[in-house]
């Protein structure tokens, strides 16, 4: 099975920060790496898919990047509502694994 | 507007079965892989089913295998999860997440979920 691990697991930023959150598979999974959004109660919400293709109605300051076994998400200019839960994906084969998950506090 | 309408979660007693269902709209049902997604309480998401658009694959986490079982009904555009041998460690809110017929396979849509509570 492949494994996923984020780093770091939680995080404190300002509106206005950018940060970037790193997500490491196990073994190569080639771009099948997506990232979802949870906030409180909620859904997740499919951010970036692809590793780097942004879904759609996600606003552009969400980024993605990497293939193999590393990648990274960034958020350029945080806004009030990216304060979240953030999770990694592989979809490269089953167990479709996530990462631990990201959370991001004021 | 792809819909998905998680139901059937609620209090069990451990070691008894209950049957989650996910009805779907919005979309054409058999084109689509189907997933069972948890999150325990304060914890991160796990993976814990998946099955083909065709129904012709199932996928489970060891964490489940031999004790969950996933399943399709196209005639109804719903997918069902029946849980068995229910453990206190299942209790999580259930979601339903269609993968996507693109690149990587995300999960592009999701339910609002449903509360599995497994009491000992």
């Amino acid at each position: 099975d492949i494994q996923m691990t984020q780093s770091p697991s939680s995080l404190s930023a300002s509106v206005g920060d950018r940060l970037t959150i790193t997500c490491r598979a196990s073994q190569t999974i080639n771009s099948d790496l997506n990232w979802y959004q949870q906030r409180p109660g909620t859904a997740p919400k499919l951010l970036i898919y692809g590793a780097s293709r942004l879904q759609g109605g996600v606003p552009s300051r969400f980024s993605g990047r990497g293939s193999g076994t590393d990648f990274t998400l960034t958020i350029y200019s945080l806004e009030p509502e990216d304060f979240a839960s953030y999770y990694c994906q592989q979809t490269y084969s089953p167990p479709f694994t996530f990462g631990p998950g990201t959370r991001v506090d004021i | 507007e792809v819909q998905l309408l998680e139901s059937g979660g609620g209090l069990v007693q451990r070691g008894g079965s209950l049957r989650l269902s996910c009805r779907t709209s919005g979309f054409t049902f058999d084109m689509y892989g189907m997933n069972w997604v948890r999150q325990a309480p304060g914890k991160g998401l796990e993976w814990v089913s998946s099955i083909v658009g065709s129904g012709g694959s199932t996928y489970y986490a060891d964490s489940v295998r031999g004790r969950f079982t996933i399943s399709k009904d196209s005639a109804k555009d719903t997918v069902y999860l029946q849980m068995s041998s229910l453990r206190v460690e299942d209790t999580a809110v259930y979601y339903c997440a269609r993968r996507g017929n693109y690149v990587a396979g995300a999960f592009d849509f999701w339910g609002q979920g449903t509360m599995v509570t497994v009491s000992s």
